[in-house]
């Protein structure tokens, strides 16, 4: 079975330190992988994703993640974060079945950015 | 182009009632997903619908349903609404060029008391 797991549910870091959020997955077929993000009383948005080609992805905001098949990780990263990023995060993977695309994310990380 | 819409927004409702909940979707997204985020359980799968029909479902109890229009629209139901079924309403579509990337609306934020 797939399963989506995000190490961390809480990462407080000061504003501008790097930031890191964890994700490892497993599935036993192709998955595209995707980070999005979730602002208090908003819906989620798409952060970046993995679809193919390089391992290594940017997205909005500053954000990267690097894809990494033998760790079957996909962690998150930022060089240097601000207050705005205070939000919670999620990893998601989807893969085809007989039923088109499942999405499965995991729990979250919440990120806290402090002055 | 306009992004997913979800209403209401926020609802309150008692144990026993129903509720209906809408979504439209980006235009040309024939694909609506519903989950369910509680602050316990994250976000939970609901159901799937593609073209009018359900072509996925997760692990709710038969209270839980949903439907499709022609026009990709959307609709869930939840009937004799219990005190867990208190939580954010989150409806995504699908269709773009990135296989499997949801855009979601703001959510329906709903409270049973």
């Amino acid at each position: 079975a797939q399963s989506v797991t995000q190490l961390d549910s809480q990462v407080p870091v000061f504003e501008e330190a790097p930031v890191e959020l964890r994700c490892n997955y497993s599935s036993s077929v192709s998955v595209y992988l995707f980070w999005y993000v979730q602002y208090p009383n908003q819906g989620l948005q798409l952060l970046l994703k993995y679809l193919s080609g390089s391992t290594l992805v940017k997205g909005i905001n500053g954000f990267e993640a690097e894809f990494n098949k033998s760790q079957t990780s996909f962690h998150l990263r930022k060089p240097s974060v601000h207050i705005s990023d205070t939000a919670e995060y999620f990893c998601a993977v989807s893969l085809i079945g007989t039923g088109g695309f499942k999405t499965i994310f995991g729990a979250g990380t919440r990120l806290f950015v402090k002055a | 182009k306009a992004g997913v819409t979800q209403t209401p927004r926020y609802l309150i409702k008692t144990r026993g009632q129903q509720v209906t909940l809408s979504c439209s979707p980006i235009s040309g997204h024939r694909s609506v997903s519903w989950y369910q985020q509680t602050p316990g359980q994250g976000l939970q799968f609901l159901f799937e619908y593609f073209s009018e029909t359900q072509r996925n479902k997760g692990n709710f109890p038969g209270r839980f349903s949903g439907r499709q229009f022609s026009n990709s629209r959307s609709e869930m139901n939840v009937s004799t609404l219990e005190l867990g079924d208190s939580a954010l309403y989150l409806c995504a579509s699908s269709g773009g060029l990135a296989p499997g990337e949801l855009f979601f609306g703001e959510g329906s934020r709903l409270t049973v008391l």
